[in-house]
């Protein structure tokens, strides 16, 4: 298996302007997970899809951020208008939710993006 | 969310033991033990998870206090590739408690 693929691995962009952040889970898992990194702050995890559905967005900052996960294989993380404090890596992660607390989270390289 | 306590950093030497501690004081009865760690530049990757017996895997050994307020990662011959950060995460078993919520972690260093 290839693993959880994101795209692009590098992104710099002005600010105002829209980024799109791509995600291909592992086949078969049915949980997805997107996460933010910064020095200051660590690993966040910015919303959570089970089955396609968001069951937790509480972590997105705000309305500059969307999250889809339009099938069981793909899944964006849109910000718009970027900010230079959007400045992260991105990670995304998926899982295949089992019983009783299993199931572990796989992660992408993630993707690395700079608001100037 | 029920929250975790690790050193920030921790020292150990190639070839030899190392325990990484995390306390978990308010962990309630359905909380899992899970272990995550993230290597230079890469993403967290999953080590152990355990919720009341020690558990064994080719990675690494969780031992887990009686009263489950504290655990230990052992990893039992430290490579300069353990090098990372390590993550104590409590995880619960259904709906928005599946989520996991990483803290700071404690940063390994493995001296050659």
């Amino acid at each position: 298996d290839a693993g959880v693929i994101q795209s692009p691995r590098h992104e710099v962009t002005e600010m105002g302007q829209e980024v799109t952040l791509r995600c291909k889970p592992i086949s078969g898992h049915n949980s997805l997970f997107w996460y933010r990194q910064t020095m200051m702050r660590g690993l966040e995890l910015l919303i959570y899809f089970n089955n396609n559905v968001p069951i937790d967005d509480s972590g997105m900052p705000e309305d500059r951020f969307s999250a889809k996960m339009p099938n069981a294989s793909f899944s964006t993380l849109k910000i718009q208008p970027s900010e230079p404090r959007d400045s992260a890596v991105y990670f995304c992660a998926s899982s295949l939710a089992g019983a009783g607390g299993t199931g572990e989270l796989f992660f992408g390289e993630g993707s690395r993006l700079t608001v100037l | 969310d029920a929250k975790t306590t690790q050193p920030n950093s921790m020292e150990s030497n190639e070839e030899e033991p190392v325990h990484l501690p995390c306390n978990h004081s308010t962990i309630s009865g359905t909380d899992y033990i899970h272990w995550y760690r993230q290597l230079p530049s890469q993403g967290p990757e999953y080590v152990i998870h355990g919720l009341t017996s020690n558990v064994n895997n080719r990675m690494a050994s969780l031992a887990i206090a009686e009263d489950r307020k504290s655990s230990t990662l052992i990893l039992h011959r430290a490579t300069l590739r353990d090098a990372a950060v390590y993550y104590c995460i409590l995880r619960g078993s259904g709906g928005s408690n599946y989520k996991l919520t990483f803290g700071k972690g404690t940063l390994l260093t493995v001296n050659p």
